[in-house]
């Protein structure tokens, strides 16, 4: 089974609320990322937190690791129509240069 | 512009046919990766180059080939062997371990 996995698999929302995603993986890793993808697009990167960081903030993204629980959460605070896209995060695994996607998050976010 | 550059956009190919799938980066990347993405799924990684003249295999190589003779470009064949090839291709790149930059993809139908 894939390390990472999302959760939920898919999220409505209205414009202006707060969307929050969820991912769980199964080994050590060094670091953790979360990227998005825009229907039929190639994936872009939001933002990567390190195993030894509890929580990073990029703009209206807020990411919080728990190592101990080997989890992670995505929180994208007043949301737009534009965020619609799902999102995927991705953990090295101990081996740097191969990431392991989850299988993402179909966010909506309605007008 | 810098970026990442993947043709075509859609790849239509006969069953039995190998095809050729084109990904070039002018970031000055060392690092260079292929993924396969089918519906509502994550990616997973087909091979992957550290360097050039240099690649590995990934989670699901079997029916694949690619070639890194350039630092630029990183060609990924899907064979005849491959069962399933119809698929999302993406190509990435990076330069640290870490974030990597992704292509816009190439659908490919095999009927």
């Amino acid at each position: 089974s894939q390390q990472g996995e999302e959760d939920p698999q898919a999220l409505s929302i209205q414009e202006g609320e707060n969307a929050t995603m969820n991912c769980s993986y199964k080994t050590s890793i060094n670091n953790l990322q979360w990227y998005r993808q825009n229907s039929g697009r190639g994936l872009v990167h939001l933002i990567l937190i390190r195993s030894n960081e509890r929580e990073k903030h990029s703009g209206r993204l807020r990411v919080t690791l728990d190592t101990s629980k080997k989890s992670s959460s995505l929180l994208i605070t007043a949301s737009r129509a534009a965020d619609t896209a799902s999102y995927f995060c991705a953990t090295d695994a101990g081996s740097s240069y191969k990431l392991i996607f989850g299988s993402g998050t179909r966010l909506l976010v309605r007008p | 512009d810098g970026g990442i550059t993947q043709s075509p956009k859609y790849l239509f190919r006969k069953e039995g046919q190998n095809v050729t799938l084109s990904c070039e980066q002018n970031l000055n990347h060392d690092a260079m990766y292929w993924y396969r993405q089918d519906p509502g799924q994550g990616l997973r990684l087909i091979y992957y180059s550290q360097i050039v003249n240099d690649f590995q295999k990934g989670d699901i190589a079997e029916g694949y080939s690619v070639s890194r003779e350039k630092k630029e470009s990183f060609p990924l064949t899907v064979t005849s062997a491959q069962k399933n090839p119809t698929a999302f291709y993406l190509c990435a790149s990076s330069m640290t371990p870490y974030e990597q930059y992704f292509g816009p993809g190439t659908r490919l139908t095999v009927t």
